[in-house]
This record gives C-alpha cells, sequence and structure tokens, in this order.
C-alpha cells in the first residue's frame, strides 16, 4: 500500500487565522480524500481531490472555507480558512489501496484557540 | 437511520477471549467491507477486508459478512491488551466509502 506522509503533525491556531495541511504519496494515485475526525465520532468526508480538476465537496463543506489544491498525482494540500474553534478536530488525507479500501496519513491534530 | 451503524462501546473482554465486534449497513448494494483499528491518538490502520459473503480469516482476526442480513462483523480470537482501540467498519459502493463510528474495545489483562 502507499505511504503518505502529513504534515504539520499538530498545530494549534488562533481563530480568523489559516492552516495548509500538506500530504505527500509515495507513488502516483488518482483520487485523494480529505476527512475530518472530530473528538469521539468517526470519520467525515470533506472532499475528493482530483489532479487536473476541481476538487469535490461533501454536502456541508464549502471550498472557501476548505480550498484544496491537487498540483500533481502525488501531492495535495488542505487549508482551513478564517478558523473558529468548531474547527478544532484531526484531519486526515487518505488514498484508495490496491484492495479498495483506504490507506491514511497519519492526521493532523487541529487545536483552535 | 445511519448508513453504517456499530455499537459505541466500550466493550471489555479479558485477555485471552474472542472479542465479537458488529456493524450493520443500510445500502443493499454495498460491495466491499473494511474495518480499520484506530489506537488513540493515531490515524485508521486498515486489518480486514471482505466482499463475499461467508467468513474470511487472517491470523488471529475472522471477518464475517452476511449481504442478505446487510451484517458485517470482526472476530479477535485470543485478544491481548495491545488490541484495546477503536474498530471502525467501513462499507463501499463505486466510490463511495462510508465510516461507522466504531466501537471501543478494551482488553483487560
Amino acid at each position: 500500500s502507499a505511504v503518505i506522509s502529513q504534515k504539520p503533525s499538530r498545530d494549534i491556531c488562533q481563530r480568523g487565522t489559516s492552516l495548509t495541511i500538506q500530504c505527500q504519496v509515495d507513488s502516483q494515485v488518482t483520487m485523494m480524500f480529505w476527512y475530518r475526525q472530530q473528538p469521539g465520532q468517526s470519520l467525515t468526508l470533506i472532499a475528493t481531490a482530483n489532479q487536473g480538476s476541481e476538487a469535490t465537496y461533501e454536502s456541508g463543506f464549502v471550498i472557501d472555507k476548505f480550498p484544496i489544491s491537487r498540483p500533481n498525482l502525488t501531492f495535495s494540500t488542505l487549508t482551513v480558512s478564517n478558523m473558529s474553534p468548531e474547527d478544532s478536530s484531526i484531519y486526515l488525507c487518505s488514498v484508495e489501496s490496491w484492495n479498495y479500501g483506504y490507506t491514511f496519513g497519519s492526521g493532523t491534530r487541529l487545536t483552535v484557540v | 437511520q445511519k448508513e453504517v451503524e456499530q455499537n459505541s462501546g466500550p466493550l471489555s473482554v479479558p485477555e485471552g477471549a474472542i472479542a465479537s465486534l458488529n456493524c450493520t449497513y443500510s445500502d443493499r448494494g454495498s460491495q466491499s467491507f473494511f474495518w480499520y483499528r484506530q489506537y488513540s491518538g493515531k490515524s485508521p490502520e486498515l486489518i480486514m477486508f471482505i466482499y463475499s459473503n461467508g467468513d474470511k480469516e487472517d491470523g488471529r482476526f475472522t471477518a464475517q459478512l452476511n449481504k442478505a442480513s446487510q451484517y458485517v462483523s470482526l472476530l479477535i480470537r485470543d485478544s491481548q491488551p495491545s488490541d484495546s482501540a477503536t474498530y471502525l467498519c467501513a462499507v463501499r459502493r463505486d466510490n463511495d466509502m462510508r465510516f461507522g463510528a466504531g466501537t471501543r474495545l478494551t482488553v483487560k489483562p
């Protein structure tokens, strides 16, 4: 399965600021997925990032708040914009594995104060 | 109705016992089924996948799928304290993957 490097691993940010999370994959992949996991809850898909096209956002998530870049087949970024304490969460990127499951990055633990 | 339902637990078993984790799903067209283990503060790690009805065994883990009942389970034999984690069930149809909220398992020495 692919190996994903995600950074930063954690950050504490002031409300109103933005944070960009990076994911680097060790192989070329068509789709990358960005998830949010709030404390004690399961994974919620934010958007699917395809190389060369606009990301596809799930209901409740908008591009202005969570802009995504996908400049090539091994890299993607997710920005959390104009942050509020409600954005405090773990953010995860993932890619599809050979068995149709997903492999996840190590996650970014974001705290907004 | 949630699309993928799991008992949140916590499920507590003694060391050496069999832990049984259950998951039901609502989409009859679901094609593939996954179990992830997530340690506290870590990202989910895929431990089992199953596509066809019946049992699939991998070491101490057995996944069971019953599509007619829309039910998938994970059995962990000879449970170890290191198995203490949250177990997420995931169900996929085409490019749509849905996760359950997870069951927290504690294995007591």
